[in-house]
């Protein structure tokens, strides 16, 4: 069964620095890009970052670049999401998600086909 | 960044309406969009890929169509299963980046 658990997540007070990890199972995790995806209270889901399957290339949003780093150890099938000067507006539900492609006429399409449960992060003091 | 903007912001309908929801890319992302449904409490579900393509699983009374910056994903006969708030997304270049999304509630 293919499944993505996170965890890491709590109340952190701003300024301060806390680690996700999402670890994945059912799937040869180091074929697989991944991504962090986060839903604040009351608003839209926003994309965070992205690994390539080897950890060669990473990509974050502006909104977290700097902050944020995304990093993963294919030899524990875990993704991590470190992540440095919390602010308010950092509270969320972050999601882990599995990156898939698929062939069409030669060109690849990209989605994130699994998606863990989250786990919460609240910033407050 | 390429920015996506869904229209409407939300929606009243009943079961067995066809329902439309469409995405307008801010540039032309070709066929590089993704429908997803999610639902409070639950992980975001894809629903559709590359634009028209539908995800192994997912009722076939969904579907999406587009290309270019114009995208529309319509419900045939809605179920009561179906009321959610849906997103697109683009996945031509990074940052990848959602809609706003459109919350489809009942009348």
């Amino acid at each position: 069964q293919v499944q993505l658990l996170e965890s890491g997540g709590g109340v952190v007070q701003p300024g301060r620095s806390l680690r996700l990890s999402c670890v994945a199972s059912g799937f040869t995790f180091s074929d697989s890009g991944m991504h962090w995806v986060r839903q604040a209270p009351g608003k839209g889901l926003e994309w965070v970052a992205v690994i390539w399957p080897d950890g060669s290339n990473k990509y974050y949003a502006d909104s977290v670049k700097g902050r944020f780093s995304i990093s993963r150890d294919n030899s524990k099938n875990t993704v991590y999401l470190q992540m440095n000067s919390l602010r308010v507006e950092d509270t969320a539900v972050y999601y882990c998600a599995r990156d898939r492609y698929y062939d069409i006429s030669g060109i690849y399409f990209y989605v994130t086909d699994v998606w863990g449960q989250g786990t919460t992060v609240t910033v407050s003091s | 960044d390429i920015q996506m903007t869904q229209s409407p912001s939300s929606l009243s309908a009943s079961v067995g309406d066809r329902v439309t929801i469409t995405c307008r890319a801010s540039q032309g992302i070709t066929s590089h969009l993704n429908w997803y449904q999610h639902k409070p409490g639950k992980p975001p579900k894809v629903l559709i890929y590359a634009a028209s393509n539908l995800q192994s699983g997912v009722p076939s009374r969904f579907s999406g169509s587009g290309s270019g910056t114009d995208f529309t994903l319509t419900i045939n006969s809605l179920q009561p299963e179906d009321f959610a708030t849906y997103y697109c997304q683009q996945s031509y270049s990074t940052p990848w980046t959602f809609g706003q999304g459109t919350k489809v509630e009942i009348k």
